[in-house]
């Protein structure tokens, strides 16, 4: 079946302008996650969302940082005011967590932000 | 909190030869553990995973023995080939400690890059 779609898969900005990044988890995945790859920081948890739970966002770097989930599928992940230090590759990833231990997670391709 | 340590590459080896890649955590309650790979130009994939103390992941040829007594889950291959060149990535999720919750958050190693050489 299909997997986790991010867009778009490459994203150049400027310094200061807002960026909104796309995730389409997998049908019927109830959690959905996004992380940050970087150079100096690897990968780094932002947020994750859980069916009508509140979204855990205790790892967004900053108050530009935002994301929300429409109808439980779609994800948006939105950086206001970008700045270079933003640049990196933007991961999704979604579960089914059936309930067990093992939250096995599927990751998308990913966006590659450039901030100029 | 939660973390992982991997060691440190990159780590360059010619094929049929031995690999480990070392991991050790810390964590709170039992977590699960799981080991990524990121094949160059490829999105992350679960290679295997553990759920307790003892198990042991296996896929394609790899294995870990998740270790609570030593906190550790390294990353074994009995004979590697070109094919296995990527980044491999030892992480954890959750914690299911007394009056705890775990929601899979995964906690990631630095990765390690590794090169299989003809």
């Amino acid at each position: 079946g299909a997997g986790v779609s991010q867009s778009p898969s490459n994203k150049v900005t400027e310094k200061g302008k807002d960026v909104e990044l796309r995730c389409d988890p997998i049908s019927g995945h109830t959690a959905l996650y996004w992380y940050r790859q970087s150079l100096g920081q690897g990968l780094e948890f932002l947020i994750y969302f859980q069916g009508n739970s509140a979204p855990d966002k205790s790892g967004l770097p900053s108050d530009r940082f935002s994301a929300e989930r429409t109808g439980g599928s779609v994800s948006t992940l939105t950086i206001q005011r970008t700045q270079q230090e933003d640049s990196a590759v933007y991961l999704c990833a979604s579960s089914p967590l059936t309930g067990g231990f093992a939250y096995e997670q599927y990751f998308g391709p990913g966006t590659r932000l450039t901030v100029t | 909190g939660n973390s992982v340590t991997q060691m440190e590459g990159p780590v360059t080896l010619s094929e049929e030869a031995f690999l480990t890649i070392n991991c050790t955590y810390t964590a709170t309650g039992y977590p699960s553990l799981f080991w990524y790979v990121q094949y160059p130009g490829e999105g992350l994939q679960l290679l295997l995973k553990a759920t307790k103390a003892d198990d042991k992941g296996s896929n394609k040829g790899f294995e870990a023995t998740y270790r609570k007594e030593t906190t550790s889950f390294h990353l074994e291959k009995g004979s590697v080939q070109v094919s296995d060149s990527a980044v491999y990535f030892c992480a954890l999720s959750g914690t299911f400690g007394a009056g705890g919750t775990s929601y899979g958050k995964l906690t990631f190693g630095q990765g390690t890059i590794l090169t299989v050489h003809p």
